[in-house]
């Protein structure tokens, strides 16, 4: 299974930018970076996602290494609700995506 | 189109007995996906359907589970004699074909085995 590595958690006062790092060492040529966000109760939801190049949608940006073994979700502004665990998760060819135990953010108001 | 849902929302179950969840995925979307996910944890993957075939299925989803996609449409998800450690939250996502597509998720099932 394709892994990632994320820290277990991270702080971000708000409306200030967070960078959330994910290591992907194993990541094949073939695989999509996604990034997924779970608030409490809920299922998660799509944040972004990239293949090799830097990517901007209006949630967030994601800065790719050009070796691929590492990316960089960005929240421009942090907000209260961003506060969540955020998975960064690699898409194998046959489609599965594979959990990590993701980064809890938490911003202080 | 209101998205993934599933049903029921909880389900307190005795051990020992049988329970099914229904998924009922975005309708242009293929591909159908359940996880399972314990407290603290990340989802896990179980099992995922393209159109009506179970493609893959994680050693996770042991011989007391069952899933099927009958026609390529909605989902279930069965467990058979339950056990205290089935208690979970089960997630059922689709999207459509292709590595770079996004996945949508419903709000889960709960599962309480007492």
């Amino acid at each position: 299974d394709a892994k990632t590595t994320q820290p277990n958690s991270m702080e971000s006062n708000e409306e200030e930018p967070v960078h959330l790092p994910c290591n992907h060492s194993t990541i094949s040529g073939t695989d999509y970076i996604h990034w997924y966000r779970q608030l409490p109760s809920q299922g998660p939801e799509y944040v972004i996602h990239g293949l090799t190049s830097n990517v901007n949608n209006r949630m967030a940006s994601l800065a790719i290494a050009e070796d691929r073994k590492s990316s960089t979700l960005i929240l421009h502004r942090a907000t209260l609700r961003d506060a969540a665990v955020y998975y960064c998760i690699l898409r194998t060819p046959g489609n599965q995506f594979y959990f990590g135990t993701g980064t809890s953010l938490t911003v202080i108001p | 189109d209101t998205g993934v849902s599933q049903d029921p929302r909880h389900k307190i179950t005795k051990r020992g007995q049988n329970v099914t969840f229904r998924c009922d995925p975005i309708s242009e979307h293929n591909r159908l996906y359940w996880y399972r996910q314990t407290l603290g944890q990340g989802p896990e993957f179980l099992t995922y359907f393209q159109n009506e075939a179970q493609l893959e299925k994680s050693r996770l989803l042991s011989d007391r589970f069952s899933a099927e996609r009958p026609k390529g449409s909605f989902s279930t998800l069965e467990i058979q004699r339950t056990e205290q450690g089935d208690s979970a939250m089960y997630l059922c996502a689709s999207s459509a074909s292709g590595g770079r597509t996004e996945a949508f998720f419903g709000q889960g099932t709960r599962l309480t085995v007492v």
